[in-house]
């Protein structure tokens, strides 16, 4: 089993819609970081995360820590949004443990 | 503010031959990592520097695989005698504190 658990593993979506992606880990952690990854392949930082809740234009990411999940939230999608996300934890040994990817398609 | 260089960015070459990539991270970034992605996986981490000192190389195939960040700046990923499996993304990140990171575009490689 993976320390860092990501689901749905795909998902699609029509334009205006609410997307949850959901990410469970099994470590203790120090942080837990969101990440953007387009077909590119460059990353690029969304959130991060130690504790409540953040808020940057359509996206929203929570967590909670005493059940070890941490949920990314994009209200009206747009097809710009598609790309793969990526939640990752900065374990106790200070180590960045990743998630697989949720890979997210918008359609007009 | 300039964000982590890499290249290059597309590489093919054949089994057995060798390739090298090169980071250059955000100015005054201490700590540079090199990360292997896999189609349809997540980052896996080869090696962590900080500074020019090594703190992380506990995954990285050092049968073929090397790194070095001679000045504690840029650094170079080589892979010698390179194996089809080796085809991926590699990333470069950096990071000046323990909850930022940073990443490059990637450099992808293709063995064949």
């Amino acid at each position: 089993k993976n320390e860092v658990e990501q689901s749905p593993q795909n998902l699609t979506a029509q334009e205006g819609e609410f997307i949850t992606i959901n990410c469970s880990y099994s470590v203790g952690i120090s942080a837990l970081h969101w990440l953007q990854q387009h077909p590119g392949g460059g990353i690029v930082s969304l959130f991060m995360l130690s504790s409540g809740k953040k808020k940057h234009g359509r996206l929203i990411a929570t967590i909670n820590i005493q059940e070890k999940h941490s949920s990314l939230h994009i209200t009206a999608s747009h097809p710009r949004d598609s790309a793969v996300y990526i939640c990752a934890v900065r374990g106790n040994t200070d180590k960045l443990i990743f998630g697989t990817g949720t890979r997210l398609q918008v359609f007009p | 503010e300039a964000g982590v260089a890499q290249s290059p960015r597309y590489k093919i070459i054949e089994k057995r031959q060798s390739v090298a990539f090169w980071c250059n991270p955000i100015s005054g970034h201490a700590t540079l990592y090199w990360y292997q992605q896999i189609l349809g996986q997540g980052p896996k981490l080869l090696i962590q520097f900080q500074n020019n000192g090594v703190v992380d190389d506990s995954q990285l195939p050092k049968d073929r695989f090397s790194a070095e960040r001679l000045k504690g700046v840029d650094s170079t990923l080589k892979i010698q005698p390179a194996k089809l499996e080796d085809s991926a993304v590699y990333l470069c990140a950096s990071s000046f504190g323990p909850n930022t990171i940073y990443f490059g575009e990637g450099s992808w490689l293709t063995v064949v």
